[in-house]
């Protein structure tokens, strides 16, 4: 069964400086990787995915993740944070052959605070 | 609007009352999901529907009964519920696998925030 695991369950960045969001999965075969967003009172919002194209994968507001298979790893990076960018932040894995419907796993999620 | 429409956003019930939520999409997606967030807890999917077939059933106690009329359409029916199924109930869609769909990943909606009192 896959699993992914996010490392840190808090982060806190300054205005304008490096977010990176850890992600490491494990799934016995090659899986489909992505990345939500979640607003206070909100449902999930798809940032980006990986499905097999190119490894490094840009998503909305100015976020990309790198697929490393040899690392088993899938982070999160945004070159400058923006106060706007606070919120938690989930990766999930799904087995690209599962029959039936497309199962996500989700990691326990990472709470991103930005502070001026 | 996010494509995905639940409601009630907020839902308070007395564990011996019956109560239904409600999820919508129009966005052409044949598979349906049910998700339950709670607090320091990761998501814990519940049931998915494809083709408005159950495809899974992840453990869930039979207080949780859910139905789905079509593919647009997934409801949650709770009854003699316990306060520690209060939580955030998530509902997501999206296409299937195998169906000749590249689009994956799921679009959610917004929750229903439930207590049980």
């Amino acid at each position: 069964a896959q699993s992914v695991t996010q490392l840190g369950s808090h982060v806190s960045v300054s205005e304008g400086a490096l977010v990176l969001l850890r992600c490491n999965y494990s799934s016995s075969v090659p899986p489909y990787l992505f990345w939500y967003v979640q607003y206070p009172n909100q449902g999930l919002q798809l940032l980006l995915k990986y499905t097999s194209a190119a490894t490094l994968v840009k998503g909305i507001n100015g976020f990309e993740a790198e697929f490393k298979k040899s690392e088993t790893s899938f982070h999160l990076t945004k070159p400058s944070a923006h106060m706007s960018d606070a919120a938690e932040y989930f990766c999930a894995v799904s087995d690209r052959f599962t029959g039936g419907g497309n199962k996500l796993t989700f990691g326990t999620g990472t709470q991103l605070k930005v502070e001026l | 609007e996010t494509g995905v429409t639940q409601t009630p956003r907020h839902l308070v019930m007395g564990m011996t009352n019956k109560k239904s939520l409600k999820c919508e999409q129009h966005l052409g997606h044949n598979a349906m999901y049910w998700y339950k967030q709670s607090a320091k807890k990761p998501l814990e999917l519940m049931f998915v529907y494809n083709f408005k077939e159950q495809t899974e059933n992840n453990s869930v106690p039979s207080r949780f009964s859910p139905e789905c009329p079509n593919s647009s359409h997934l409801f949650l029916h709770l009854h003699t519920l316990q306060p520690e199924d209060s939580a955030l109930y998530l509902c997501a869609s999206s296409y299937t696998p195998g169906t000749g769909a590249t689009n994956y990943g799921y679009t959610f909606g917004s929750g229903t925030r439930l207590t049980v009192v």
